[in-house]
């Protein structure tokens, strides 16, 4: 496997289901990303690790929870989501989390629908 | 508050003709970096190029090349010798300044390219 790999690329569940997004990236970066893509909306960050610690969360609701347990690995556990919650979630990774340029990479994306 | 803005939701152009996505941005930062990205329908966000403020010269990486002026905030995305495989949405994003604590990037709406033979 190369670059940022997402599983699954498709999840279908309902409002009670808990399950979770896994991200994998292969390039030894110290810095991960979610985000949000929802249609006819710019992509919304949704948190930020670096060097396996969160940096940022960007007031999203607690039904969303991230953990990453390595810099290699960084997961999204999702329950008791909304319908509105439906879109693609994409995954990105950075050599570091800050400097002059700071190319992100990014997965697949899972695209998730709440029925 | 830092803003990205592209006013074309959708584009068309003919195969191995030349294209100008638009990107207007709104900082009051005096450094930051502006980036494009593609997005196939495989959902996939694919990095294009890079253009920071201090550069002098406009990017390019192959057919793609970024026509920057920093006194009108724009970035638009030149795309020469388009190819079918080209359709895809396109996305400008900005760069947080260099000093700040987080490298967070804050993306446009997109443009959907389409490139008919």
């Amino acid at each position: 496997e190369t670059g940022v790999t997402q599983t699954p690329r498709h999840l279908v569940m309902g409002m009670t289901n808990k399950k979770s997004l896994k991200c994998e990236q292969h390039l030894g970066h110290n810095a991960m990303y979610w985000y949000k893509q929802s249609a006819k909306k710019p992509l919304e960050l949704m948190f930020v690790y670096s060097l396996e610690e969160r940096v940022e969360n960007n007031s999203v609701p607690s039904r969303f929870s991230p953990e990453c347990p390595n810099s290699s690995h960084l997961f999204l556990h999702l329950h008791t989501l909304q319908p509105e919650d439906s879109a693609l979630y994409l995954c990105a990774s950075s050599q570091e989390l800050v400097s002059s340029y700071n190319e992100q990479f990014f997965g697949p994306g899972t695209r998730l629908t709440v029925l | 508050a830092q803003k990205i803005t592209q006013t074309q939701p959708g584009m068309f152009v003919q195969e191995k003709e030349a294209v100008t996505l638009d990107c207007t941005y709104d900082t009051s930062d005096q450094s930051y970096g502006l980036f494009w990205y593609k997005q196939p329908s495989s959902g996939e966000m694919i990095f294009l190029i890079y253009q920071g403020s201090y550069d002098e010269q406009n990017a390019t990486e192959g057919r793609y090349s970024l026509n920057f002026q920093k006194a009108r905030k724009s970035a638009n995305l030149v795309i020469s010798a388009s190819q079918l495989g080209d359709s895809a949405m396109y996305f400008c994003a900005m760069r947080e300044s260099y000093g700040g604590a987080t490298n967070k990037l804050i993306f446009g709406t997109g443009t959907l390219l389409a490139v008919q033979p």
